[in-house]
């Protein structure tokens, strides 16, 4: 059972527009979610997260919305840039625990 | 933050042997795990490495295939034991640090293959 799915494998993106990435959750008791990068060998890295009592999240060009009536989750990107290209995770946790279950990734493609 | 180092950074195997990926953190870490990215696939929590007891194993995971070590805090190892071809994946070593609000670090990774 997939707790956290992100059902777009891959999206292609053109420079200096809009990305935006979703992921969609089915446990309730998650109250905390995180948006990870990974580059082809190395550990992902944290982007941004965002808990449960808001529902958006803003660092820079990334912001990230949480609806949690739908369980369902989302970054943006904007303006996207070739360096964003990357595998793009989404994470659900319940805080204080540090256990988080992770999404099946997002590959993002931005060209020029 | 946090620096996690992880060797091997790759490994090929034979089958039925094991291999031990070390994790060694360079500050203060509250708690520390073990994933696994198989090819394609999500990165799946394998277990919590408790410091001087035994590991805590996520479904589908037990200590007779993937024994856990954690003598002190900024230290852990995995095992995999009597591999198979189906071992073959990326192991990945995380923690948390006091004050990180959830937010794990990770090493850059074993890509493990086993023949």
């Amino acid at each position: 059972d997939q707790q956290v799915k992100q059902n777009s494998p891959s999206l292609s993106v053109q420079e200096g527009r809009i990305s935006i990435l979703n992921c969609d959750y089915t446990n309730s008791m998650f109250d905390y979610f995180l948006w990870y990068k990974k580059y082809p060998a190395e550990g992902p890295t944290f982007l941004i997260s965002i808990s449960s009592i808001k529902d958006k999240n803003e660092d820079g060009r990334f912001t990230v919305f949480l609806n949690k009536s739908a369980k369902h989750l989302s970054l943006h990107i904007v303006p996207s840039q070739p360096g964003d290209s990357a595998v793009y995770f989404c994470a659900a946790g319940v805080y204080n625990t540090d256990k988080l279950i992770f999404g099946t990734g997002t590959r993002l493609q931005v060209f020029p | 933050s946090a620096v996690i180092s992880q060797k091997p950074s790759r490994d090929i195997c034979q089958r039925g042997t094991s291999l031990t990926i070390q994790c060694q953190v360079d500050s203060q870490v509250t708690m520390m795990f073990w994933y696994r990215q198989q090819p394609g696939q999500s990165l799946t929590l394998i277990a919590t490495a408790n410091q001087g007891s035994e590991a805590t194993y996520e479904s589908g995971f037990v200590i007779d295939k993937f024994p856990i070590s954690r003598p002190n805090l900024t230290f852990s190892t995995l095992t995999v034991s009597n591999m198979s071809p189906e071992d073959s994946s990326i192991y990945l070593c995380s923690a948390s640090t006091p004050g990180s609000n959830e937010k794990l670090f990770f090493g850059s990774g074993t890509q493990l293959s086993v023949l």
